[in-house]
């Protein structure tokens, strides 16, 4: 069965420092992948998303991510962060068979603090 | 501005009282989805629609009814609330568009049950 995993639930960054968020998923084939951004008190935003290409992805905000085959990994990075990259992050799949918005699965999320 | 639009953004209401959600979006997207977020569980979705007059189950959808009679209106019904249904609550729209496309997922603010 498809599914995602966020191993950390929270991590806790100096503003400054580099982030690195990790996401693992298990499905049959190379799925679409995406890392979202919900900030508090606020719905879903894309970050960015990995369909096929170069393994390397830039998003907005500074973000990047690397899609590792071997590893099953799609992990979120950023060199430096600032305050206002406080919020929980989501990685989220979506089924290349059905290519459908309608399917995508979810990660449970990794809360991020940045402390001063 | 394009938008997804929820209503109520909060409500406390009690066990057994029927009550719906409002989603509407003015982009002429194809697809609706409602998810659900829970601590520790991410995203969870309940009901898609891939267009109008055509509905499907996600994840978690017992309890729960939608509708889809017009394109912009995607309505999230609980005919008998129950307290394990107590959550926020997301609409989001995407249009027909492949996953691999330009297109995104455009999420709701947000609606915060309270099932006492």
């Amino acid at each position: 069965a498809q599914s995602v995993t966020q191993p950390d639930i929270h991590i806790t960054v100096s503003e400054g420092a580099s982030l690195e968020l990790r996401c693992n998923y298990s499905y049959g084939a190379t799925p679409y992948l995406f890392w979202y951004v919900q900030s508090p008190g606020q719905g879903l935003q894309l970050l960015l998303k990995y369909f096929s290409g170069d393994t390397l992805v830039q998003g907005i905000k500074g973000f990047e991510a690397e899609f590792k085959r071997s590893q099953s990994s799609f992990n979120l990075r950023k060199p430096s962060v600032h305050w206002s990259d406080a919020a929980e992050y989501f990685c989220a799949v979506g089924r290349r068979t059905t290519d459908s918005w309608g399917k995508l699965q979810f990660g449970a999320g990794t809360q991020v603090v940045v402390t001063p | 501005e394009a938008q997804v639009t929820q209503n109520p953004r909060y409500l406390i209401t009690v066990t057994g009282k029927k009550l719906t959600v409002t989603c509407s979006q003015n982009m002429n997207h194809e697809y609706m989805s409602w998810y659900r977020q829970d601590p520790g569980l991410g995203l969870r979705q309940i009901y898609y629609s891939m267009n109008v007059e055509v509905t499907d189950k996600g994840d978690v959808p017992e309890g729960y009814k939608v509708s889809r009679k017009e394109k912009r209106n995607f309505p999230l019904i609980l005919e008998s609330p129950s307290p394990n249904q107590t959550s926020l609550y997301f609409c989001a729209s995407s249009p027909r568009q492949g996953l691999a496309g330009q297109n995104l997922q455009y999420f709701g603010p947000g609606t915060r049950l309270t099932v006492t």
